[in-house]
């Protein structure tokens, strides 16, 4: 059975400043891997996906993630936050063969 | 082309009603899948749907919760005897074939239960 984790509920930065947004996986067989966001009262946008190739996956709005496989990660990061990047935040995890998993969500917060 | 399209957006029902939420996948989609978010919380599966076929049901409550994806038409999500614990956001979302291609999501249904 395929699972996800994210350890954090919140993270603060500051406008400017680098962002990481953690994930952890445990997928049985090659992981298909996704991050997607949520603006309050709407449904989730998708920002980027890892499935094969390169370890490191640019996606929308300037978000890219890092797929390591001895730590079974693919964190969510940015080099320079926006405020308007403050929104809830979903990685999720699939074995290809069924439905994708989502982890608790991680509530990022830019401040000025 | 349009995207998920999921109605109504809100619903309101009193214990007892039976609530129907409905999705329509994007056009050349066929798999579709719905999730429920209660507040604060993630999006946990409940149901995965090809044309007349349940592929994966295993996030569903055995009881009062059915779905559907017929051949013409969009997915039901069908909820009998509502209780007030069925208050939620129920998100639809489809893809056009496998789990390599992500998911589009509609904008939800938020099911409130008086």
């Amino acid at each position: 059975a395929q699972s996800v984790a994210q350890p954090e509920d919140q993270v603060n930065v500051a406008e400017g400043n680098p962002l990481t947004v953690k994930c952890t996986y445990s997928v049985s067989g090659n992981p298909y891997l996704f991050w997607y966001v949520q603006y309050p009262n709407r449904g989730l946008q998708f920002l980027l996906k890892y499935i094969t190739g390169d370890n490191l996956v640019k996606g929308s709005y300037g978000f890219e993630a890092e797929f390591n496989k001895s730590q079974t990660s693919f964190h969510l990061k940015k080099p320079s936050a926006l405020v308007s990047d403050s929104a809830l935040y979903f990685c999720a995890v699939s074995d290809s063969a069924s439905k994708i998993i989502f982890g608790s969500g991680t509530r990022l917060s830019i401040r000025p | 082309n349009a995207g998920v399209m999921q109605n109504p957006r809100h619903l309101v029902r009193r214990r007892g009603q039976e609530a129907r939420l409905r999705c329509s996948p994007m056009k050349g989609h066929s798999h579709v899948y719905w999730y429920r978010q209660l507040p604060e919380e993630g999006l946990k599966f409940m149901v995965y749907l090809q044309k007349e076929n349940i592929i994966d049901e295993s996030g569903m409550p055995k009881e009062r919760f059915s779905a559907e994806f017929p051949k013409e038409g969009p997915s039901i999500l069908r909820i009998q005897q509502v209780v007030r614990g069925d208050s939620a956001a129920y998100f639809c979302a489809s893809s056009p074939a496998g789990q390599g291609f992500g998911y589009t999501f509609g904008s939800g249904t938020r099911l409130t239960v008086v």
